[in-house]
């Protein structure tokens, strides 16, 4: 079974702090994939970054940098120096693999409201 | 452009009728999903289907049906056994390489009286 963890409901910051986002997931799978998404308010998901379970380097690009530790199973995302135009509903996904009986279901998070203000 | 479309953007339907939401797809890819989003819940697995002719339940399959006839399209039909219909729609696709990333289409409101 897979499942995803988004603890934060909602969370509100001043213009140009930094915000992570935090991700916990489950897994019965030796290989698999997370992601985030962002949804603005107009609706369509928008692909943010992804990482590989057998990758654990942590990457940075642009504002955005992701901390994916396997040990605690956690994926956690974050925006430096936010932005009003980064308010929107932020979703972190799980992905199975094919390879090793996952059958590629893509499952979410609740998501975290990510309010930025002036 | 490639990308997916689904239709219509909103959809009002009395209760107790069948519904059907339509999502096309024209990016070649294999995979197909169908999510309901409600309030606070997240998005929640409906339907997935990894090739034509084939597909599986998700989280919340029940009162909902759908078919993969063709590579471009997954319909999904909103039946009179769901009891509560109205939701936020979400349609993606994506390879089937597990690394790759799903692609959303606009959505579809339904709005069931």
């Amino acid at each position: 079974a897979q499942k995803v963890t988004q603890a934060q409901t909602e969370i509100s910051v001043v213009e140009k702090e930094d915000v992570t986002l935090d991700c916990v997931y489950e897994t019965r799978d030796t290989t698999y994939y997370l992601f985030w998404y962002k949804q603005p308010p107009s609706g369509e998901l928008v692909f943010l970054i992804r990482r590989n379970s057998f990758d654990e380097q942590n990457e940075i690009s642009g504002r955005y940098s992701w901390n994916f530790q396997k040990s605690t199973s956690s994926f956690n995302f974050t925006i430096t120096a936010s932005q009003v135009v980064d308010s929107a509903v932020y979703f972190c996904a799980l992905r199975g693999s094919i390879l090793t009986g996952g059958g590629n279901k893509l499952t979410f998070g609740t998501g975290t409201q990510l309010k930025v203000e002036l | 452009d490639g990308g997916i479309t689904q239709s219509p953007k909103y959809l009002f339907r009395k209760e107790g009728q069948n519904v059907t939401l339509s999502c096309e797809q024209n990016l070649n890819h294999d995979a197909m999903y169908w999510y309901r989003q409600d309030p606070g819940q997240g998005l929640r697995l409906i339907y997935y289907s990894q090739i034509v002719n084939d597909f599986q339940k998700g989280d919340i399959a029940e009162g909902y049906s759908v078919s993969r006839e063709k590579k471009e399209s997954f319909p999904l039909t909103v039946t009179s056994a769901q009891k509560n219909p109205t939701a936020f729609y979400l349609c993606a696709s994506s390879t089937r390489q597990g690394g790759t990333e799903a692609f959303f289409g606009q959505g579809t409101r339904l709005t069931v009286v």
